[in-house]
């Protein structure tokens, strides 16, 4: 089974600020079968990354995604307001398995 | 519009066998690579995957919870079924059904339903 381990656990920002949320595999993802998502208080997680640098349609381009075999990176450029939030990645290359959450805060 | 929408009991006691069921529309799950899977939310911590279905009927278990999952489907009736044997109060979380294709990431989540375990 894939463990994946994100960091930071929490991260504090301001708005327009840069954040970088890392996820590492215990063992390489195949194919980059690696998705991300945010989770907002009282919602489901929503989709926006997949194929570990695929942005879903509507995403804003401020979102991005890097990485491959084991290590792998979340990238948002400028944050708004609507970006604090719990953010997860995924990987679906060996069945399927979540990483722990970075909490993305306003500071 | 793919749609997903769970139901069960809110509250289970220890012991008891959870079902909940997943009521979908938007797509069939007897499309060549449609998927349904359930994944949980306990209080304030982190997603966890739990079982898959697929369109051929294959099924896949989380590892450390195989021994007590059991999924299904019903294509007539676009529902998927989860059983949980045994319940235990550290199974009290948010449970999720979501649609994948070609066992990819998740598209489309529900709105998840809350189930407590207690007595």
């Amino acid at each position: 089974e894939i463990v994946l381990t994100q960091s930071p656990g929490t991260l504090s920002l301001s708005p327009g600020e840069r954040a970088t949320l890392s996820c590492r595999a215990s063992q390489s993802v195949s194919s980059s079968y690696l998705a991300w998502y945010q989770q907002k208080p009282g919602q489901a997680p929503r989709l926006l990354i997949y194929g570990a640098s695929s942005r879903v349609t509507g995403i804003p381009d401020r979102f991005s995604g890097s990485g491959s075999g084991t290590d792998f990176t979340l990238t948002i450029s400028r944050l708004e307001p609507e970006d604090f939030a719990v953010y997860y990645c995924q990987q679906y290359g060996s069945s399927y398995s979540f990483g722990q959450g970075t909490k993305l805060e306003i500071k | 519009q793919v749609t997903l929408r769970e139901s069960g009991p809110a509250l289970v006691k220890p012991t008891q066998t959870l079902t909940l069921t997943c009521t979908f529309s938007g797509f069939s799950l007897s499309t060549s690579g449609m998927c349904v899977s359930w994944v949980r939310q306990p209080p304030g911590k982190a997603l966890e995957w739990l079982a898959l279905i697929d369109w051929d009927d294959d099924k896949y278990y989380s590892t450390s919870l195989k021994t007590r999952l059991t999924i299904s489907k019903d294509t007539s009736k676009n529902q998927v079924v989860l059983t949980m044997t045994n319940m235990d109060p550290v199974d009290t979380a948010t449970y999720y059904c979501a649609r994948s294709q070609g066992g990819n990431h998740i598209d489309y989540w529900g709105q998840g339903t809350l189930v407590t375990v207690s007595s």
